[in-house]
């Protein structure tokens, strides 16, 4: 079976400091990959999204990136955090090529302070 | 953008009641799936509907699909506490291969014991 881990669970991170978060998918391949924010009570924003390895599509312009460096994992950064970058971030994937359900990992909850 | 729009965007009932809540949305779609979030943890996927089906049940949930109106409604009867969360649909839009989901802002459920 396929499970999706999401790490860390919880980050507290000064203004200005830079952010990995990691995402990683097991049991299956080739899987599209995304990113998600959420602002507490509202709905998921879609940040990021990768077909492949090494490509990434950004769906809103900020100071965030991503990067696949690997098949089944994909990393979300900063070089320097901001205030508004606070949320909850999720990260999903789907079979590629059909029209089926997206998982989600367990997400992370980032606060900048 | 958000896609689906939610109603109501809060209900609250008691257990035993049927919860039924609503989306809309505004492109043509592949499917449309509907998603539960407890508090501070991932989406859970709870169904799929296809553009070409009317009405799915999976348990205590039905969801209906209206192509022409652009509409979605997810019943849940016999309500639980243990129903208590947020729950959000996502829209599959016809076009591409990326397999991004659009996501409404979510109605939140709560119900009393």
């Amino acid at each position: 079976s396929q499970t999706i881990h999401q790490w860390p669970a919880t980050l507290v991170q000064p203004v200005g400091s830079p952010l990995s978060l990691e995402c990683t998918v097991e049991g299956t391949s080739n899987p599209n990959l995304y990113w998600y924010r959420q602002a507490a009570g509202r709905g998921l924003q879609l940040l990021f999204y990768s077909v492949g390895i090494g490509q990434i599509s950004s769906e809103v312009p900020q100071n965030l990136s991503a990067s696949r460096p690997q098949d089944r994992q994909f990393i979300l950064s900063s070089k320097k955090l901001l205030l508004s970058d606070s949320g909850f971030y999720l990260c999903a994937w789907r079979k590629r090529g059909g029209w089926e359900t997206q998982y989600f990992g367990p997400g992370t909850r980032l606060l900048v302070l | 953008s958000q896609q689906g729009e939610e109603d109501p965007q809060a209900l609250s009932i008691q257990e035993g009641e049927n919860a039924t809540m609503n989306c809309s949305y505004k492109t043509s779609i592949n499917n449309l799936q509907w998603y539960r979030q407890n508090s501070g943890r991932g989406l859970v996927h709870l169904i799929l509907i296809r553009s070409n089906e009317r009405e799915k049940h999976s348990g205590r949930l039905r969801v209906t699909l209206d192509t022409s109106k652009k509409s979605s409604s997810l019943l849940i009867t016999a309500s639980r506490a243990a129903d208590t969360a947020s729950y959000f649909c996502a829209t599959d839009n016809l076009g591409g291969n990326t397999g991004k989901l659009i996501f409404g802002q979510g109605t939140t459920l709560q119900v009393k014991p």
